[in-house]
């Protein structure tokens, strides 16, 4: 199975801060790396697939990079409705797998 | 607009079945995996298994002992049966929706069942 690793596990951050969260595979995954957001008692929201494709809806200011075994979240200006569990998850090869979350908290 | 809603019973006692079912509303059924993923209480997300409009399955092996996933393709709704519960069984229950092909993602989600496994 594909392992995957977030950093960091929780972060403590401002309105207007610029955030980066970090994914790492256990193996190599391409570029099938996608992205949620999970706001308490909540499904999970997909962000960005592909590594790098945002959702329809999604605003500008999520981004995600990377490629191979590497991958990055990006929010350039926090804000209020922001705050919430963030996790990646591959979709290279089977079994599925999801990254144990960063929990982005004021 | 695509909606996925989701029903079936929320409380069970050891060695029960959990079963689920999922409806698709507002889109095709075709051309898509249709999937049931799991959390629980406080912890992260659990992918348990897939089902393509073709039929073919793909089950987490940690649970495959115990999983079943259906189609009703004539009402548009999937299911999933899961034996033999127990207390590690207890979890939020999603189902979601996977465009095939490349660029792989779980665009859509239900709403999340509790299920509580308690004698």
């Amino acid at each position: 199975d594909i392992q995957l690793t977030q950093s960091p596990s929780f972060l403590s951050a401002s309105v207007g801060d610029r955030v980066t969260i970090t994914c790492r595979a256990s193996q190599g995954i391409s570029i099938d790396l996608a992205w949620y957001q999970q706001k308490p008692g909540k499904a999970p929201k997909l962000l960005v697939y592909a590594a790098s494709t945002l959702q329809s809806g999604v605003p500008s200011r999520f981004s995600g990079s990377g490629a191979g075994t590497e991958f990055t979240l990006t929010i350039s200006s926090l804000q209020p409705e922001d705050f919430a569990t963030y996790y990646c998850q591959q979709l290279n090869s089977y079994p599925r797998t999801f990254g144990p979350g960063t929990k982005v908290d004021i | 607009q695509v909606q996925l809603q989701q029903w079936g019973a929320g409380l069970l006692k050891p060695s029960e079945t959990l079963s689920l079912t999922c409806a698709v509303k507002g889109g095709p059924f075709s051309d898509y995996y249709w999937i049931w993923i799991r959390q629980p209480p406080g912890k992260g997300l659990e992918w348990i298994g897939d089902i393509s409009y073709g039929e073919t399955t793909n089950y987490n092996p940690t649970l495959k002992s115990r999983v079943t996933i259906s189609t009703d393709t004539s009402k548009n709704q999937f299911s999933l049966k899961l034996t033999s519960v127990t207390a590690a069984d207890t979890a939020v229950y999603y189902c979601a929706r996977a465009p095939k092909g490349l660029a792989g993602r779980f665009d859509y989600w239900g709403q999340g069942t509790q299920v509580t496994v308690s004698s």
